[in-house]
């Protein structure tokens, strides 16, 4: 079974500061990488996915992620936070089989971004 | 387009009762995910449902069990509660291929199970 690790279960940095959260995962086949958000009050949302192609994906509001396949990694990068990015973040994977299947998503325990203005 | 909806959104029980949880996807969706959320455990995955048919399964025990009827519509029951059961259960939906496209899952506002 898959696992993924997010590494910091809280930050707190100042509007302006740049941000990356990381995320590594343990499955060693084929993978759907994802990034959820969940705002204060709000559903769990997507912010960015990789599905194939391209390894560095844009998403919403500025957030960016780099899959690092040699790494098991998929860093959410984003160059200047606002008060407002202010979340829960979930890294999720899910593994992709060869016959056409997929597992269920597997999530991180979740980091708690807190942007002072 | 509506979102996902799922009733009730809160719900109280005692040990050993069974309860039933009901989700509706965004219309067209034809995958529906079921996850529980914890704080200990974080959110886990349950099942699946793609046209009618449970296609995934998380590692949860035989008293987690759910359906989906022909509008896409699902629902999961859960029989002799447990006080560990209290969570937040969290359904989500995906258009097309679902979970093995790589699709987007749009998740709904929750359940809160509270076990007493």
């Amino acid at each position: 079974a898959q696992s993924v690790s997010q590494h910091n279960h809280h930050v707190i940095l100042s509007e302006a500061a740049s941000l990356e959260l990381g995320c590594n995962y343990s499955y060693g086949g084929t993978v759907n990488l994802f990034w959820y958000v969940q705002y204060p009050g709000q559903h769990l949302q997507l912010l960015l996915k990789y599905f194939s192609g391209d390894p560095l994906v844009k998403g919403i509001k500025g957030f960016e992620a780099e899959f690092i396949k040699s790494k098991f990694s998929f860093n959410l990068r984003k160059p200047s936070v606002q008060w407002s990015d202010t979340a829960e973040y979930f890294c999720a994977v899910n593994a992709q089989y060869s016959g056409g299947g997929a597992d269920g998503l597997t999530f991180g325990k979740g980091t708690h971004l807190i942007i002072q203005p | 387009k509506a979102g996902v909806t799922q009733t009730p959104r809160y719900l109280i029980k005692t040990r050993g009762q069974q309860v039933t949880l009901s989700c509706s996807p965004i219309s067209g969706h034809r995958s529906v995910s079921w996850y529980q959320q914890t704080p200990g455990q974080g959110l886990q995955f349950l099942f699946e449902y793609f046209s009618e048919t449970q296609r995934n399964k998380g590692n949860f025990p035989g008293r987690f069990s759910g359906r989906q009827f022909s509008n896409s519509r699902s629902e999961m029951n859960v029989s002799t509660l447990e006080l560990g059961d209290s969570a937040l259960y969290l359904c989500a939906s995906s258009p097309a291929r679902g979970l093995a496209g790589g699709d987007e899952q749009f998740f709904g506002p929750g359940t809160r199970l509270t076990v007493l």
